[in-house]
């Protein structure tokens, strides 16, 4: 079946540091892949996707790349902010019949920005 | 456009109680899929509905039912409550439930069971 493990958290960074969240899947064939956000209280945004490999999805400052021949796609971003602090999550969904509106989460990473 | 919308917010009932939850969907989205959150299990996938119809299932017990109307608003019923159904529940609305489409998400109902 399909899985999504993502770093264990939380991680704690300064203002305008450098940010990575490693993501990396199993699935078969070509699935789509997402990163969300969720701020306390709040349901999930979509940060960014890629529907297929190498494509590059960036959104605010954050990019990922869907790496298939290392089933990745670690979530980056440069200078991070107070305000980026929140849940992020990587997901996946795949093609067929039986994955209708079925996205796949990882368990979450906390990230939390000090001033 | 308005975003999804979920009601009510919160919600506090007593084992073995039933609840439904409602949520509509962005307008001329067809696909209403529900997620359980909890600290422990994460997020996982309930059910999907398509044009009144379910077309996706995921691991829950008989309890987790569902239902979509013709207006594509979905409601989630929850029959003999336990105390490990208390969490967040979300859903998501797409245009056509496809792999490679953006899921929308409301801001979830929490209901937190004694």
């Amino acid at each position: 079946g399909n899985s999504v493990t993502q770093m264990e958290g939380p991680v704690t960074l300064s203002e305008e540091a450098f940010l990575t969240i490693n993501c990396t899947y199993t699935a078969t064939g070509y699935p789509s892949l997402f990163w969300y956000v969720q701020y306390p209280g709040e349901g999930l945004q979509l940060l960014l996707k890629a529907t297929k490999a190498d494509d590059k999805g960036s959104n605010k400052g954050f990019e990922a790349t869907y790496r298939k021949e290392t089933t990745s796609f670690h979530l980056e971003k440069g200078s991070v902010q107070v305000s980026d602090s929140a849940v992020y999550f990587c997901a996946l969904s795949n093609a067929g019949g039986t994955s209708y509106g079925k996205l796949t989460f990882g368990q979450g990473t906390i990230l939390t920005v000090h001033p | 456009k308005a975003g999804v919308t979920q009601t009510p917010r919160y919600l506090i009932k007593t084992r073995g109680q039933q609840v439904t939850l409602s949520c509509s969907p962005i307008s001329g989205h067809r696909s209403v899929s529900w997620y359980q959150q909890t600290p422990g299990q994460g997020l996982q996938f309930l059910f999907e509905y398509f044009s009144e119809t379910q077309r996706n299932k995921g691991n829950f017990p008989g309890r987790f039912s569902g239902r979509q109307f013709s207006n594509s608003r979905s409601e989630m019923n929850v029959s003999t409550l336990e105390l490990g159904d208390s969490a967040l529940y979300l859903c998501a609305s797409s245009s056509q439930g496809g792999h490679q489409e953006t899921q929308y998400f409301g801001p979830g109902t929490r209901l937190l069971v004694l």
